[in-house]
């Protein structure tokens, strides 16, 4: 069974300030890791994803994310975050399946 | 954009009447998939087509709970006498290459029910 969990039920920062958004996974076989974003009364945008390679991936509108597999966590980083930033944030995993298995969700709220 | 679209947008049932939600996926997507997402929770597995084969159902709640893509392209999720634990948002992804466990799906913008 694959699982994840965001430890964080919001997460608030000062724009301009650093934002991170933590996530952990849990797979039996190779992980496929997701980050996504939902805005208002609209569906999730796909941010970013890891399948292999370099630990560290970037994704859409400054976003990226590290793996690191000792720890199974994949935590989602802006280095300056906007006040259009805001919203809410899920972290999913897959997998040798097809199917995506989603946090609950961090909401994150960006402050002028 | 040619994105994934939903239809209706919102839709309000009541109890025990049938309801049938509409998704179109991006042109070419071979895999299509439904997840319910309840309020203040992350998105639940329903059910996952390739092409028109139904290959996986096993997220679906109930024998009320009915999906179908028969040509391959438009799915219809249809929920049969409709209870109150069924309000939630509905949502539809789909995805291009067959097999490719690393493709990101992309997602439709919902359809939320509201059953009273």
């Amino acid at each position: 069974a694959q699982s994840v969990a965001q430890p964080e039920d919001q997460v608030n920062v000062a724009e301009g300030n650093p934002l991170t958004v933590k996530c952990t996974y849990s797979v039996s076989g190779n992980p496929y890791l997701f980050w996504y974003v939902q805005y208002p009364n609209r569906g999730l945008q796909f941010l970013l994803k890891y399948i292999t390679g370099d630990n560290l991936v970037k994704g859409s509108y400054g976003f990226e994310a590290e793996f690191n597999k000792s720890q199974t966590s994949f935590h989602l980083k802006k280095p300056s975050a906007l006040v259009s930033d805001s919203a809410l944030y899920f972290c999913a995993v897959r997998d040798n399946d097809y199917k995506l298995s989603f946090g609950a969700g961090t909401t994150v709220t960006v402050r002028a | 954009g040619a994105g994934v679209s939903q239809s209706p947008r919102y839709k309000v049932a009541k109890r025990g009447q049938d309801v049938a939600l509409r998704c179109d996926p991006i042109s070419g997507h071979v895999s299509l998939f439904w997840y319910q997402q309840a309020l203040g929770q992350g998105p639940e597995f329903l059910t996952y087509f390739q092409n028109e084969a139904q290959l996986d159902k096993s997220g679906l709640p109930s024998d009320r709970f009915f999906a179908e893509r028969p040509e391959g392209s438009v799915s219809t999720l249809k929920i049969q006498r409709t209870q109150q634990e069924d309000s939630a948002v509905y949502l539809c992804a789909s995805s291009g290459r067959q097999g490719a466990h690393g493709n990101e799906q992309f997602f439709g913008p919902g359809t939320r029910l509201t059953v009273l």
